[in-house]
């Protein structure tokens, strides 16, 4: 039969305005959590971290913000560019300190317009 | 350069055929994990390796199999391949703790 893609939620912003992305996580005892990029035939790059003991930490032009108690991760994108247009992942790690396996989020594609 | 190094970039194979990814870590690490990306299921979880030895499974085939060298590079093993097996397989590379996963740039194959 056909295969169906998958359906990644979009973002379309205008140049220069700030992007906001969100995900749910599943689990409650991950205590470390990253964004990643991903162009077309590129893998992910690395955007920002935050363990589970911070709610906010920011990075160049890049906000990321955590509320364990709704377990929702956002990422902030300040006066997006469109050098910015990819797929985001968020990330969770259960065991951190053991350096354990990253489960990905579905991911969200976002298009800026120049 | 992520200092991940995934060869070799594309590969196109047949069906029942069997195929080795190479991944070499960044300098240091000692953790590689590998990690399947398909249209339908996203980022996959595979296998993690540290220092030589298995930590964990995910959703990996019986089919499949990988193992990490004294050298630390790493070499993921399909087999029996099937169309659905049409994937990109990256692998990432940590220090001992699970900060600063860094993905390579991808083996991209094509079950025909």
């Amino acid at each position: 039969g056909e295969s169906v893609g998958l359906h990644l939620p979009t973002l379309s912003v205008q140049e220069g305005d700030n992007s906001i992305i969100n995900c749910a996580y599943s689990n409650s005892a991950s205590d470390y959590f990253i964004w990643y990029k991903q162009e077309s035939g590129k893998g992910p790059q690395f955007i920002i971290d935050i363990r589970s003991n911070m709610d906010k930490r920011q990075g160049q032009r890049v906000t990321v913000l955590l509320n364990k108690t709704v377990k929702h991760l956002s990422l902030q994108i300040a006066a997006t560019q469109p050098g910015d247009s990819a797929v985001y992942f968020c990330a969770e790690n259960t065991d951190y300190n053991q350096g354990g396996k990253l489960i990905f989020g579905q991911g969200t594609e976002l298009s800026v317009k120049p | 350069d992520s200092g991940v190094t995934q060869t070799p970039k594309h590969l196109i194979t047949a069906t029942g055929q069997r195929v080795t990814l190479r991944c070499s870590p960044r300098s240091g690490d000692l953790s590689v994990y590998w990690y399947q990306q398909s249209l339908d299921q996203g980022l996959q979880f595979l296998i993690h390796y540290y220092n030589g030895e298995e930590r964990a499974k995910g959703n990996i085939l019986e089919r499949f199999s990988a193992q990490q060298f004294p050298d630390l590079h790493s070499e993921l093993n399909l087999s029996s391949l099937e169309l659905g097996d049409s994937a990109l397989y990256f692998c990432a590379s940590s220090p001992r703790t699970g900060y600063g996963y860094t993905f390579g740039s991808g083996t991209r194959l094509t079950v025909v």
